[in-house]
């Protein structure tokens, strides 16, 4: 079975950079890593995917290990708008693709 | 917008009473997916659809039922719903191609009296 693992929580101040942590350790070579944030009351929104190569988009940054075991979501300038919980997950092939969640990452953002 | 809609937002129903939750999507995407999150944990995937075709997971009790009757609506059911079984019921949607995201409602939290 596929496993995630983030750290329960981190804080970060505003306007600093954010640097979220996440462990795929069973990750297969055609799984992909997704990254989703959670508001309270919300559904996940998604943040950033990739496989290999680093992405880049217009919310983060997404550093993917050479081995792939690991991952790294970069949120580049907290904003309080950033406070949510970050959910890395492994997108599994299966009918389409399935996602498999980490327990998630509580993001902190102090003024 | 294009859109994921769940409903209702909260439901109440009673231990033992069958309950139904329902899902509609704008973006006619082929996969829809059903996830329960229970408080303060990540959501886990019930089962999914591709297409007509049902994936259920391994783990996923008797208890948890779900239709597709066309391409923009999606159920899950409860057959008899346990107090264990109280959480926020997550509707998803995506292209079947691992490069997009998925797209989540903002979900239904069910309570069981």
């Amino acid at each position: 079975d596929a496993k995630t693992t983030q750290p329960n929580s981190m804080e970060s101040n505003e306007e600093e950079p954010v640097h979220l942590p996440c462990n795929h350790s069973t990750i297969s070579g055609t799984d992909y890593i997704h990254w989703y944030r959670q508001l309270p009351s919300q559904g996940p929104e998604y943040v950033i995917h990739g496989l290999t190569s680093n992405v880049n988009n217009r919310m983060a940054s997404l550093a993917i290990a050479e081995d792939r075991k690991s991952s790294t979501l970069i949120l580049h300038r907290a904003t309080l708008r950033d406070a949510a919980v970050y959910y890395c997950a492994q997108g599994i092939k299966a009918a389409g693709y399935k996602l498999t969640f980490g327990g998630g990452t509580r993001v902190l953002v102090k003024p | 917008d294009a859109m994921v809609i769940q409903n209702p937002r909260y439901q109440v129903t009673q231990f033992g009473k069958p309950v139904t939750l329902s899902c509609s999507q704008t973006l006619n995407h082929n996969v829809m997916y059903w996830y329960q999150q229970k408080s303060s944990q990540a959501p886990k995937l019930l089962f999914h659809y591709y297409d007509k075709d049902f994936n259920n997971e391994a783990d996923t009790p008797d208890n948890f039922q779900s239709r597709r009757p066309n391409t923009s609506f999606c159920f899950l059911d409860i057959r008899s719903p346990g107090l264990g079984d109280a959480a926020m019921y997550l509707c998803a949607t995506s292209p079947p191609r691992m490069t997009k995201p998925q797209h989540f409602g903002d979900g239904t939290r069910l309570s069981i009296l």
